[in-house]
C-alpha cells in the first residue's frame, strides 16, 4: 500500500524554465510534508517542506503547494538550472508525541537540458 | 541542517559474513535512529526505527535477527547486517531524529555489495 505516490518517474525541463514536481498521498493522517533532492550513492538532502495548516511555502527558487482536500503536493522550482538534475523524493509524515517515520514516495527523476 | 556522518561509505564482503554500519549524528543528540534502505531505482524504505536504550522496532518484512541494531547512545547507532547475502547489497541510510523534530536529515549513506 503506497500512501506516497509520485505517479511521474521523470521529468525534462529546459533550461530557465519551472519544473513542476507532482506527489500524491492517501493517508489523511499525515500533516507535515518535505521534498528530498538524492544524488546517486549519497543521502537525500532536504529542500523545503511544509505543515499541512499552510497551503504555500517558499524558499528561494523551491516553493512547495499543499492541496488537502485532493491529497496533493507539488514542488515548483524556478528557474530551473542544471545542478538541478537529480531524483526528488516527496515524503510525508504524522506527528505523535515522538519523532516520526517519514514515509517516501518512488521519487522523480528531474533532467534539466540546456 | 543537522551533520550525519557514516562509515564506512562503502563496502564489498563475501556472502556469510557480517557487515557493521555505524551512523553518528554529530551535532545533535538523536532519542530517535531511522535506518532506510534503498534498491536501485527503488525509492527509501524504512527497515527500522531504534529509541536510544530501546529495542528497535522493526518495519514488516524486515528479519530482526538479520539486521541488527544497535542505540546505545545518542550519538551513535549501529545496524549490523549478518549472514549477508548477494540480495542484501542494497544503499543503507540512517537518519536520527529528536522528538518533535520537524524536518529529518539523513546521513551519507553505506553502499553494500555481497558478492
Amino acid at each position: 500500500d503506497q500512501q506516497v505516490k509520485q505517479n511521474s518517474p521523470s521529468l525534462s525541463v529546459q533550461e530557465g524554465r519551472i519544473s513542476i514536481l507532482n506527489c500524491d498521498y492517501t493517508n489523511s493522517m499525515f500533516d507535515y510534508f518535505l521534498w528530498y533532492k538524492k544524488y546517486p550513492a549519497e543521502g537525500p538532502t532536504f529542500l523545503i517542506s511544509i505543515s499541512s495548516i499552510k497551503d504555500k511555502n517558499e524558499d528561494g527558487r523551491f516553493t512547495v503547494f499543499l492541496n488537502k482536500s485532493a491529497k496533493h503536493l507539488s514542488l515548483h522550482i524556478v528557474p530551473s538550472q542544471p545542478g538541478d538534475s537529480a531524483v526528488y523524493f516527496c515524503a510525508a509524515r504524522r506527528r505523535n508525541s515522538s519523532a516520526s517515520k517519514i514515509i517516501f514516495g518512488s521519487g522523480t527523476r528531474l533532467s534539466i537540458r540546456p | 541542517g543537522a551533520v550525519v556522518s557514516q562509515h564506512p561509505s562503502w563496502v564489498i564482503c563475501k556472502s556469510g559474513t557480517s557487515v557493521k554500519i555505524e551512523c553518528r549524528s554529530l551535532d545533535f543528540q538523536a532519542t530517535t535512529m531511522f535506518w532506510y534502505r534503498q534498491f536501485p531505482k527503488q525509492s527509501l524504505m524504512l527497515m527500522a526505527t531504534s529509541n536510544e536504550g530501546s529495542k528497535a522496532t522493526y518495519e514488516q518484512g524486515v528479519e530482526k535477527d538479520k539486521f541488527l541494531i544497535n542505540h546505545a547512545s545518542l550519538t551513535l547507532s549501529t545496524l549490523t547486517v549478518t549472514s549477508a547475502h548477494p540480495e542484501d547489497s542494497s544503499f543503507y541510510i540512517c537518519s536520527p531524529a529528536q522528538w518533535d523534530q520537524e524536518t529529518q536529515y539523513f546521513g551519507p549513506g553505506t553502499r553494500l555489495l555481497v558478492l
